[in-house]
């Protein structure tokens, strides 16, 4: 399987702690991308890190990708209890034509 | 109003019967996809189309079909379901222009099959 493998599986923490999830793969990609996908809902995309790309930020979000180790990691700042979800990174793998393929998720609570 | 929207949003139906999950989008994207969520397995791509014309299976396309029936609007279909198809179904569009394979997702039909 080319599926990414997030780490930890489960994640909890305090309200203002920061968060951090790490997301591993098997071979070359274009892109990886996490999305948040709040208790039976629908996923949302949250950032997109490409191939070429080292680190991205988008508001309290920092995500980092190392190609040489094939992992990616998402920092949540100062979290909130809002920020109570799973997140799963998903990975365009070189070939696919854009056809994504999502890990198993990291589960975070964020207790107030 | 949703940009993706999936029907029925739950559905409890028995072994052998006939079973369609709609999903319609109003973002002008020209590729859909079937998503399957089963607790601590993750998404599982089912089918997907990246056209009218175009359908491809994913992963675990098996005890599957889908119907593209306009650039809008792709259905999937159980045609006799079984228990170990009860899950959460998703559908998502993308849009081949951005370049990302960025997916939109709809909210989900969450299917028992007894």
């Amino acid at each position: 399987s080319q599926q990414g493998e997030e780490d930890p599986q489960a994640l909890s923490i305090q309200e203002g702690e920061n968060a951090t999830m790490n997301c591993s793969y098997k071979t070359s990609i274009n892109n990886l991308q996490w999305y948040r996908q709040n208790s039976g809902r629908g996923l949302v995309h949250l950032i997109l890190i490409r191939s070429n790309e080292r680190e991205k930020h988008s508001g309290r979000l920092r995500v980092t990708l190392d190609t040489s180790k094939k992992s990616s990691s998402l920092l949540i700042t100062a979290s909130r209890a809002a920020d109570t979800a799973s997140y799963f990174c998903a990975t365009d793998f070189d070939g696919s034509n854009y056809k994504l393929t999502f890990g198993k998720g990291t589960l975070l609570t964020v207790n107030p | 109003d949703a940009d993706v929207t999936q029907t029925p949003r739950n559905r409890i139906t028995k072994t052998g019967k006939r079973i369609m999950l709609e999903c319609s989008q109003t973002k002008g994207h020209d590729r859909m996809y079937w998503y399957r969520q089963d607790p601590g397995l993750g998404l599982r791509l089912i089918y997907y189309s990246f056209d009218v014309k175009d359908i491809n299976k994913g992963e675990i396309s098996d005890g599957y079909s889908v119907s593209r029936q306009a650039q809008a609007k792709f259905s999937l279909s159980l045609e006799s379901a079984i228990p170990n198809q009860t899950a959460l179904y998703f559908c998502a569009t993308s849009d081949a222009r951005r370049g990302t394979g960025e997916l939109f997702f709809g909210e989900g039909s969450r299917l028992t099959v007894l």
